[in-house]
């Protein structure tokens, strides 16, 4: 089973308008944390917002939001107020232990390519 | 500047072809790591190093090699190269505090082509 999965290959938003996009994950170990990662054209990663799995609150940055709904094992996007600098690749991403001690590794989803429409 | 340097940003070489691509790090970062990124399949971890000395194998890790003998060096070799590693690779590095949040800084990436 994918650890990871976007179900969006992509998704079109009007300007301005608010834009959720989809991710669950797995995992069986209860200490993990959930990134989402903005990839535009150009080609650097960049980091958006991350959520950690004993928050209790939802992770918010600016026009991000994280929604976490742990049960679900879902760590949807929401971009409010979109910006057509907004167009670009977006990659859900979890970190959660591996076999070393201390060691963990990150997994991450296939992306969503979101384009911003005038 | 706080940041994660990678070279060559592309490289262009032959089946068989010994070749190195750095990654260094000036953030006394412990934890280190490779990505290759395919359309299609997003990133997929390739190795990662927990700090010098150690490092271990991540999902994709067939046909690559990683050294850390310097907390702020990760460079990765493939010692015969071959089309399928065609790909577009990242370095990134981040603090490690167990279990809290472990956010990775990102290189710019390496556009490998193998002919």
């Amino acid at each position: 089973a994918q650890k990871i999965t976007q179900t969006q290959p992509g998704m079109f938003v009007q300007e301005k308008e608010a834009v959720t996009l989809d991710c669950t994950y797995d995992t069986s170990d209860p200490s993990y944390g959930l990134f989402w990662y903005k990839q535009p054209s150009s080609g650097e990663m960049i980091f958006l917002i991350y959520q950690g799995s004993y928050d209790q609150q939802n992770a918010t940055e600016g026009r991000y939001s994280l929604n976490f709904q742990k049960a679900r094992k879902s760590a949807n996007l929401v971009i409010s107020a979109s910006q057509l600098g907004d167009s670009a690749m977006y990659f859900c991403a979890m970190r959660e232990p591996s076999s070393g001690a201390g060691s963990y590794q990150l997994t991450f989803g296939k992306g969503t390519k979101l384009s911003v429409i005038p | 500047e706080a940041q994660v340097t990678q070279n060559p940003r592309y490289l262009i070489t032959v089946t068989g072809k010994k070749l190195t691509v750095t990654c260094s790090q000036n953030m006394n970062h412990e934890y280190m790591s490779w990505y290759r990124q395919d359309p299609g399949l997003g990133l997929r971890q390739i190795y990662y190093s927990m700090n010098v000395e150690v490092t271990d194998k991540g999902d994709v890790p067939e046909g690559y090699k990683v050294s850390r003998k310097e907390k702020r060096n990760f460079p990765l070799i493939l010692e015969s190269p071959s089309p399928n590693q065609t790909s577009l690779y990242f370095c990134a590095s981040s603090f490690v505090k167990g279990g809290s949040y472990n956010e990775q800084f990102f290189g710019p990436g390496t556009r490998l082509t193998v002919l």
